[in-house]
């Protein structure tokens, strides 16, 4: 079974940019999650789908993030324009129908963003 | 307040040795699951064990075991007969029964580096 997979893994461009990053989740998997990693701390989500419908955005900064979900399936999560603190590792994951409180999220390798 | 707690930054091990990573959680859900990823340099979340909040015996993987005291509040992660491949950040999550986002809240992580 493949895993989650993004492009790019490695992303440099210059402040004020923009960028977009891809996910492919696991086949079945309905939930989709994106996810901010910064130097030297844990993962932080930026926004949740259940299927197409973005269920919990609130941690996104929505003047220059925004994502999309379109049929369900694949993912696009787009900077525009980059700041300098943009720089980070930014994490795909999914999950199955019906999670229960002990089933995991599974991991895509996660774009590297640097901002110059 | 930090609802995942990793008091250790960085921790070295002799191959072949054991090594506990310490893991503290705050949360008044009383159904809740904990989780251990590892994240090699590649970047990757990798699910290495769970534990349910209801779950009586600690939660055992392979060389990977979890010292669950739910009094304590702690989750910590026990690796026997350490490896040279597993240095790497490792990070304890938790998932609260009650929360409707199904989020993983991480900690901070801890630097694992094995000797030879």
């Amino acid at each position: 079974e493949a895993g989650v997979v993004q492009s790019p893994r490695y992303k440099i461009i210059e402040k004020k940019q923009p960028v977009a990053f891809w996910c492919n989740p696991i086949s079945g998997h309905n939930t989709l999650y994106w996810y901010r990693q910064n130097l030297g701390q844990g993962p932080e989500l930026l926004i949740r789908y259940e299927n197409e419908e973005a269920v919990d955005d609130s941690q996104l900064p929505k003047d220059r993030f925004s994502a999309e979900r379109l049929k369900g399936v694949d993912s696009t999560l787009k900077i525009q324009p980059a700041e300098l603190g943009d720089s980070a590792v930014y994490l795909c994951a999914s999950s199955p129908p019906m999670l229960a409180v002990t089933d995991t999220q599974y991991f895509g390798p996660g774009t590297r963003l640097t901002v110059l | 307040a930090q609802k995942i707690t990793q008091t250790q930054p960085g921790m070295f091990v002799q191959e072949k040795e054991a090594v506990t990573l310490d893991c503290t959680y705050d949360t008044s859900d009383q159904s809740y699951g904990l989780f251990w990823y590892k994240q090699p340099s590649s970047g990757e979340m990798i699910f290495l064990i769970y534990q349910g909040s209801y779950d009586e015996q600690n939660a055992t993987e392979g060389r990977y075991s979890l010292n669950f005291q739910k009094a304590r509040k702690s989750a910590n992660l026990v690796i026997s007969a350490s490896q040279l491949g597993d240095s790497a950040m490792y990070f304890c999550a938790m998932r609260e029964g009650t929360s409707s986002a199904r989020q993983l809240t991480f900690g901070s992580g801890t630097q694992l580096t094995v000797l030879p």
